[in-house]
């Protein structure tokens, strides 16, 4: 009974590369959502995703990152031309309906050099 | 305003004793609450839900929904060294498209 998967678990880049971050949700769920935590800080919203469909991204950077749910594979959240600051713990949780509760994945830790 | 809002601590009491860990949210359209434990360097363990006013219990947790008050507690009773970690308390509302609003955590320290 697998949970939420993510990966890489660890991710090093550049400042100017692309990332790529990778989640499958828990079997049954369709819902995804991506966090961001920075150390020592609070998860921070940053967007909600159903199958082909952004919900709410309210709490994306209006540049450089983007995220998707295609019909068929992962959720991928993507930040281009990274920076140091996007280094950070970033969670996927995935719950089986709208208002559900949400289980979390393990994170993928990006660090920008 | 936060939406929600946790003393930081860092809290310590010592092993057996009960810890008492508490929330305030903002907005009164809130409907669900959650409580979730961070060990450092992992990803957040769902504790305990609760919907409705009153206490809800499992094993050593209680948690408590004042909806007049916006409050929400979670108590730890018999407290152990392994509960030692960051709690995030979340709210859902349904007016923001199932978006939860985490607070910054309680760090808690069970002392043996």
């Amino acid at each position: 009974n697998a949970g939420v998967m993510q990966n890489p678990r660890h991710l090093v880049r550049r400042r100017g590369q692309e990332a790529r971050l990778r989640c499958s949700p828990m079997k049954g769920h369709s819902h995804v959502y991506w966090y961001r935590q920075l150390p020592e800080e609070g998860l921070k919203f940053m967007v909600y995703l159903q199958k082909e469909n952004i919900i709410d991204e309210s709490g994306m950077p209006k540049e450089r990152f983007s995220a998707e749910f295609p019909k068929e594979g992962p959720s991928i959240l993507r930040i281009q031309q990274v920076v140091r600051g996007d280094s950070a713990a970033y969670f996927c949780a995935s719950s089986k309906q709208g208002m559900d509760t949400q289980y979390f994945g393990p994170g993928t830790r990006l660090t920008v050099l | 305003q936060k939406e929600v809002e946790q003393n930081s601590g860092p809290l310590s009491v010592p092993e057996g004793a009960i810890a008492s860990l508490n929330c305030t949210y903002s907005d009164r359209v809130s409907q669900s609450f959650f409580w979730y434990r961070q060990y450092s360097g992992k990803s957040p363990e769902l504790i305990m839900s609760i919907y409705s006013n009153g206490d809800k219990e499992d094993g050593r947790f209680t948690a408590q929904l004042n909806k007049a008050s916006q409050y929400v507690s979670l108590l730890i009773r018999d407290s152990q060294p392994s509960d030692s970690a960051t709690y995030l308390c979340a709210v859902n509302r349904r007016d923001t498209g199932n978006q939860f609003y985490f607070g910054t955590g309680t760090s808690l320290t069970v002392i043996p």
